[in-house]
């Protein structure tokens, strides 16, 4: 059965601050997604990492993937109080069904 | 293209009746997934149609729930004899490559 573990599961840090969130899952797969959700709300697609060595940037979000290691990490540069949110990764489990971690809440403190 | 939308956004019942949730896709999708998420954890995975047949059902889909997607587009939730275990959010995605989340219908037993 395939397992998503993130860590940390809460995070609490300053603003303008560099922290890593890490992804670690259990079996191969074909793809690995990071999703953001703000409370209430609906999930965002942030970033999708197909291959071994991959890495996507988007402002102050990078992720990369390691297929050998099976993990994948959500790196944040210089945090601002926008990027307060819940941060899913999630590997596909076949026919594109996709089995989530428990979600790292991040809380960014001004 | 208007997204995922889901109705209704929230719903309050009693323990015992019946609810029915509706989901419709972004058009041209051919898949369409249904996904619970409760307080605190990363969504799991209910069930998947493609076109009009359900492919998939997860374990954690008991009797009591059932989905359809008649003619390939909207699809529908039905929960019956609803339990207070069963609050939590209700997701719907589609795709055709990469899955887009619906805004969720959030189920309240009381």
């Amino acid at each position: 059965e395939l397992k998503v573990e993130q860590n940390p599961l809460f995070l609490s840090m300053q603003e303008g601050k560099n922290y890593t969130i890490y992804c670690n899952y259990s079996t191969t797969s074909d793809r690995l997604y990071w999703y953001r959700q703000d409370p209430g709300k609906s999930l965002e697609s942030l970033f999708v990492l197909l291959s071994n060595g991959a890495v996507k940037q988007e402002g102050r979000l990078m992720a990369s993937l390691d297929t050998k290691a099976r993990l994948s990490t959500l790196h944040i540069t210089a945090a601002v109080h926008d990027l307060s949110a819940t941060y899913f990764c999630a590997v596909d489990g076949g026919d594109d069904k996709i089995i989530f971690g428990k979600g790292t809440r991040l809380h960014i403190l001004p | 293209d208007t997204g995922v939308s889901q109705n209704p956004r929230h719903k309050i019942t009693k323990r015992g009746q019946n609810v029915t949730f509706r989901c419709d896709p972004i058009s041209e999708h051919n898949r369409l997934y249904w996904y619970r998420q409760t307080l605190g954890q990363g969504p799991e995975f209910l069930t998947y149609f493609q076109n009009e047949a359900q492919l998939e059902k997860s374990r954690l889909l008991s009797d009591r729930f059932s989905a359809e997607r008649p003619k390939g587009s909207f699809s529908t939730l039905e929960i019956q004899r609803t339990e207070q275990g069963d609050s939590a959010m209700y997701l719907c995605a589609s795709s055709r490559v990469e899955q887009f989340f619906g805004p969720g219908t959030r189920l309240t037993v009381l």
